[in-house]
């Protein structure tokens, strides 16, 4: 099946650690993104990036670290300077085809940092 | 950054009724985009607009892009209990590379 994983579904970590979400597609897709949500809220910009080895900083991206090496994967790293961590993660990827701005998304990490 | 306008905030209504929304924004945007989120999943698209005007539905659901290209509109016939969830609609801008979001809209359904 195509699709998006992101892996686990809930994380715990304790303060000052540092910690990595994975985000994986296998739809070919060049775009992919990382959002944050907070309870009740919508979604943030956290970092984009349209093609292999390149990304730019969304909205929200201070605390925040990613790497794209390969089309596949775009996993995001947690860092301690996060000062509020705990919160919903969303990633996505969008084939960016002609007009084509649709962007569908994983189920989403769970992040607790106490 | 960009704002959307998402309205209302929530809603709480009978099963069986119709349900509308609305985004409004200040800017001019080339793609509409409705999606549907449960609690604890990641959004689900629902309905893809990309022209002013266009008219798209998606079983009980249509959605609208304004003839402005200020504003987009969704609707809901006959609601079922499994509609229940928080609606988004995102749009972009002419030239942007990412997506700018409403804050949702949480519908609730009375059985």
């Amino acid at each position: 099946d195509g699709g998006i994983t992101q892996s686990p579904k809930y994380l715990f970590r304790k303060e000052g650690q540092n910690v990595t979400l994975s985000c994986e597609q296998n739809l070919n897709h060049d775009a992919m993104y990382w959002y944050r949500q907070d309870p009740g809220q919508g979604l943030r910009l956290i970092y984009y990036s349209q093609i292999v080895n390149d990304f730019q900083k969304g909205d929200i991206a201070e605390g925040y670290s990613v790497s794209r090496e390969k089309k596949e994967s775009f996993p995001l790293t947690v860092t301690s300077a996060q000062k509020n961590p705990t919160a919903f993660y969303l990633c996505a990827s969008s084939p960016r085809q002609g007009n084509s701005y649709e962007q569908y998304f994983g189920p989403g990490t769970r992040l607790t940092v106490t | 950054g960009q704002q959307l306008n998402q309205s209302p905030q929530s809603m709480f209504i009978q099963e069986g009724e119709d349900v509308s929304m609305n985004c409004t924004s200040s800017s001019i945007f080339n793609t509409w985009l409705w999606y549907k989120q449960e609690p604890g999943e990641g959004p689900v698209l629902l309905i893809a607009l990309y022209k002013a005007g266009e008219l798209t539905s998606n079983g009980r659901l249509t959605a609208q892009f304004g003839i402005t290209r200020k504003d987009s509109f969704l609707n809901i016939s006959a609601s079922i209990p499994s509609d229940v969830g928080i609606y988004f609609c995102a749009g972009q801008l002419s030239g942007a590379q990412k997506l700018v979001f409403g804050q949702g809209t949480r519908l609730t359904i009375n059985p």
